[in-house]
């Protein structure tokens, strides 16, 4: 079964310094894909980058980027010049599409404050 | 476009009352999910339709019922309400294979979050 772990139950960070959030999956099957997703105390679910599995280039989105590590399993988020803003939890989740069904596994979320 | 539409945005049940979230989508997306949401807990997947007329079931479907009789509304229904079904909950949805857009990533709505007394 596709796990997913995200081992930073709580990251902080200072205005305009960079933090990375990690995540790692598990997985067998080799075609998939990886999202960051940001939860604002809002609630709302908001994506904040994919990465598909077949491409080795990282990901960009802005000040996000992601350190997708496909022999090790592991994709990162890195946010450069934090916003206040950017405070919220973050889940990553892991994608498959296979034989008609598909699966969205999240992690359990890390929390990000941001000082000022 | 409104996106995804939730109502409503906050509910108290009690114990064995019945009632239905409801979740709209106005961009024609074929797909469309519920998830809950626990403390501590990614987001979990209770059910699941691909179409209108089509639903399946997610990792944790007991105790919840849809149904999908247009593309838009995908309404979930708790039949009889219980303290463990206090959540928050999402619907979220994405478009098929010929919606020109990433079909693998998910639109979520802003979340009801119920309380069961």
């Amino acid at each position: 079964a596709q796990t997913v772990t995200q081992s930073q139950p709580e990251m902080s960070v200072q205005e305009a310094e960079t933090v990375t959030l990690s995540c790692t999956y598990d997985t067998s099957e080799s075609d998939y894909y990886l999202f960051w997703y940001k939860q604002p105390p809002s609630r709302q679910m908001i994506l904040v980058i994919r990465q598909e599995a077949y491409k080795q280039q990282n990901a960009t989105e802005n000040r996000f980027s992601v350190n997708f590590q496909k022999a090790a399993k592991s994709f990162s988020l890195k946010i450069s010049d934090s916003q206040l803003g950017d405070a919220a939890m973050y889940f990553c989740a892991y994608y498959l599409s296979q034989g008609g069904s598909e699966k969205l596994v999240f992690g359990k979320g890390t929390k990000l404050t941001v000082n000022p | 476009n409104a996106g995804v539409t939730q109502t409503p945005k906050f509910q108290v049940l009690k114990t064995g009352q019945s009632m239905t979230l409801q979740c709209a989508q106005d961009m024609n997306h074929e797909y469309m999910s519920w998830y809950r949401q626990d403390p501590g807990m990614g987001l979990r997947l209770i059910h699941y339709s691909v179409g209108a007329g089509i639903t399946d079931q997610g990792e944790v479907p007991n105790g919840y019922n849809v149904s999908r009789s247009t593309t838009e509304d995908f309404p979930l229904r708790l039949l009889s309400a219980a303290p463990s079904q206090t959540s928050v909950y999402f619907c979220a949805s994405r478009p098929g294979l010929a919606g020109g857009l990433p079909r693998e990533t998910q639109y979520f709505g802003p979340g009801t979050r119920l309380l069961v007394l």
